[in-house]
């Protein structure tokens, strides 16, 4: 069955230190998105892409990088770690057209930043 | 910019009841207005969506009530289950554009 994967579930960190969020999907699906859940901001937009090598900043982008090299990957690169990044961070991931916005999700990463 | 305000932020209801998720949408462009729910440690799922152009849409026993003139809508489930205990996000987005979410509801159903 198609699915959307993230790796590592788990991460802790040290401040400053880089960090990548892998996600993965099988769908095929062209557009894929990347969310951090913080308690009263509900999912907040990190970057997004509609394709391979394209790639856009959403609403709290600041310190965060994403590349697409191909359909499946989007990987989320922390560039230097802050405390401020403490979150879930889910991926998703979207057809193109009528079904646009029917986002599926993975089961997300809880990233610590110590 | 929060361009969409759910409320209330956590609910607690009798099984058999029916809770009401209510959000309110600034942007009057937007025209697709879905809502997520998401069981814990899990990512959210899509659970029901409506357009402008209707005022009710029913899956099962979950409602979503749309007002247009009001610039609101609302998630009803009827006969509420303790399985339906779940945190439910509202979301709104225009044309092809990116969705914006709520900011999510904690819903308990007591049995």
């Amino acid at each position: 069955d198609a699915e959307i994967t993230q790796s590592p579930r788990h991460k802790i960190t040290e401040t400053g230190r880089q960090v990548t969020l892998a996600c993965h999907q099988t769908w095929n699906h062209n557009n894929m998105f990347w969310y951090r859940q913080d308690l009263g901001h509900g999912l907040r937009l990190i970057h997004y892409s509609y394709g391979v090598q394209d790639t856009n900043k959403g609403e709290v982008s600041d310190g965060y990088s994403v590349s697409r090299s191909n359909t499946e990957d989007l990987p989320l690169t922390l560039e230097s770690a802050a405390s401020s990044q403490t979150s879930v961070y889910f991926c998703a991931s979207s057809e193109g057209g009528t079904r646009i916005h029917e986002q599926f999700f993975g089961p997300g990463t809880r990233l610590t930043v110590l | 910019q929060q361009q969409v305000k759910q409320s209330p932020q956590s609910l607690i209801v009798q099984k058999g009841g029916i809770p009401i998720i209510n959000c309110a949408y600034e942007n009057t462009a937007f025209d697709y207005f879905p809502w997520y729910q998401q069981f814990p440690g899990k990512g959210p799922a899509l659970l029901i969506a409506i357009r402008p152009d209707v005022s009710e849409k029913k899956e099962g026993r979950f409602t979503i009530s749309f007002n247009k003139s009001a610039k609101q809508f609302s998630l009803h489930i009827m006969d509420s289950q303790p399985g339906d205990s779940a945190t439910y996000f509202c979301a709104a987005s225009k044309g092809a554009q990116k969705l914006v979410f709520g900011q999510g509801t904690r819903l308990t159903i007591n049995p």
